[in-house]
């Protein structure tokens, strides 16, 4: 099946910093999802993004699918940023989670 | 407009007990998911539906059984707890294939 590696793993961040996550996939997806988990547990979707670029708000994502990665962009960070950020590819229906980038933003 | 509900939000099993874990759904999807994530892991996938009355396996499917009777409904069985089932259970689901997938809140269920 693919493997998804996500770096880094760990990023520690003050407040108004900006920050690039990175996800790689070992196999070509036709779905890439980033996904934010904060730290009361809850999932929410950030963007669908399996090609090109999008961007809401302070975050942003690009997707190279020729290369097979994808970059997730926070600008001006905030305290409620934190927790594990989690890319997911695969085709169709199916996703393969990576390991996931814990972000912690001091104030 | 509840999105993606789950029942219970934790459970406590002894070992060799069996439960039942709810996901209801009201946006009409037709993707149905069952994952779990373990400490310092990302989510792996245990079951998925494309539409009432189907299930198919996932990555990790040993030990549980689901079913998909009502299409708003998608319930995740385990027949006989074990330790190693020990975990978070997040339900998801997309209006079809390929889509965004909205999860719901999780259930932490405990095996002694």
């Amino acid at each position: 099946g693919i493997q998804v590696e996500q770096s880094p793993p760990d990023l520690i961040l003050q407040e108004g910093a900006n920050s690039t996550l990175r996800c790689n996939f070992s196999d070509s997806v036709n779905n890439l999802q980033w996904f934010h988990q904060n730290p009361w547990g809850q999932l929410i979707n950030l963007f669908y993004i399996p090609s090109g670029t999008k961007q809401n708000g302070r975050l942003s994502a690009t997707t190279v699918a020729t290369e097979r990665y994808s970059l997730l962009y926070i600008s001006s960070s905030q305290t409620t940023d934190s927790g594990v950020y989690f890319c997911a590819g695969g085709s169709y229906g199916k996703l393969t989670f990576g390991q996931g980038t814990i972000l912690t933003v001091h104030p | 407009n509840a999105g993606v509900t789950q029942t219970p939000k934790f459970r406590v099993l002894k070992t060799g007990q069996s439960m039942t874990l709810l996901c209801a759904q009201d946006m009409n999807h037709e993707y149905m998911y069952w994952y779990r994530q373990d400490p310092g892991m990302g989510l792996r996938l245990i079951h998925y539906s494309v539409g009432e009355g189907t299930t198919a396996k996932g990555e990790v499917p040993d030990g549980y059984n689901v079913s998909r009777l009502k299409k708003q409904n998608f319930l995740l069985g385990l027949e006989s707890a074990a330790p190693s089932q020990t975990s978070v259970y997040f339900c998801a689901s997309t209006l079809r294939g390929g889509e965004t997938q909205y999860f719901g809140p999780g259930t932490r269920l405990l095996v002694l």
